[in-house]
């Protein structure tokens, strides 16, 4: 698989449930972002984690980070149907010096229906 | 709060033409991108900009694509002469500046691209 696989492809939940979306990647990486997109618009950046970071929560949203297993998981808490959306992550393999300088790599995404 | 805005929405071209897509970054980020998705794709890395100067660039990035900061505010990318395979939805994003371990990008709503 390439950098920034997400699983599932497509997961289909009510509302009220929890969603837990899996990304894994094969290179080192500075951070892992994870991204919003409604159908046919813009990405809406949700939440940053560091490699040096496990775990990190925004609202209702928790992501974890597992650097030797090479893998991230995104889960949202109780679940509405506006979360409906494609969600995606994206790595930052930042340059030898450690900083960071742009060139995110996208994954395939997992499409999120939450069904009223 | 601050938003990364994109001109036109839609621009439809046909098959050897120029084309500039706009972009205004967020008024105080330092570093710039240009990004695209084909339909049902990934989104991919096309170009990072600083400083005036392009800092990396993907294979993608050819030398029919360019870019420019031509005042304080706009950030342009130019396709010179558009090929079928150009169509696609290009996104502008924008960080603050590269930390170490820290890039949050924010994208724009996208351009979609239709070359006939």
């Amino acid at each position: 698989s390439q950098q920034g696989e997400e699983d599932p492809q497509a997961l289909s939940i009510q509302e009220g449930e929890n969603a837990t979306m899996n990304c894994s990647y094969k290179t080192s990486i500075n951070n892992l972002q994870w991204y919003r997109q409604n159908s046919g618009r813009g990405l809406v950046h949700l939440i940053l984690i560091r490699s040096n970071e496990r775990e990190k929560h925004s609202g209702r949203l928790r992501v974890t980070l597992d650097t030797s297993k090479k893998s991230s998981s995104l889960l949202i808490t109780a679940s509405r149907a506006a979360d409906t959306a494609s969600y995606f992550c994206a790595t930052d393999r930042g340059n030898a010096g450690g900083t960071s300088y742009g060139k995110l790599t996208f994954g395939q995404g997992t499409i999120l229906t939450v069904h009223p | 709060e601050p938003e990364v805005t994109q001109t036109p929405s839609h621009q439809v071209t046909q098959m050897g033409q120029e084309v500039i897509l706009r972009c205004v970054p967020i008024s105080n980020h330092l570093y710039f991108y240009w990004y695209r998705q084909i339909l049902g794709q990934k989104v991919e890395f096309l170009v990072s900009f600083y400083n005036n100067e392009i800092s990396e660039k993907s294979e993608i990035f050819d030398d029919q694509f360019s870019v420019e900061r031509p005042d304080g505010s706009n950030f342009t990318l130019k396709i010179r002469s558009t090929k079928l395979e150009d169509s696609a939805m290009y996104f502008c994003a924008s960080s603050e500046r590269p930390y170490r371990g820290d890039n949050e990008q924010f994208f724009g709503p996208g351009t979609r691209l239709t070359v006939l």
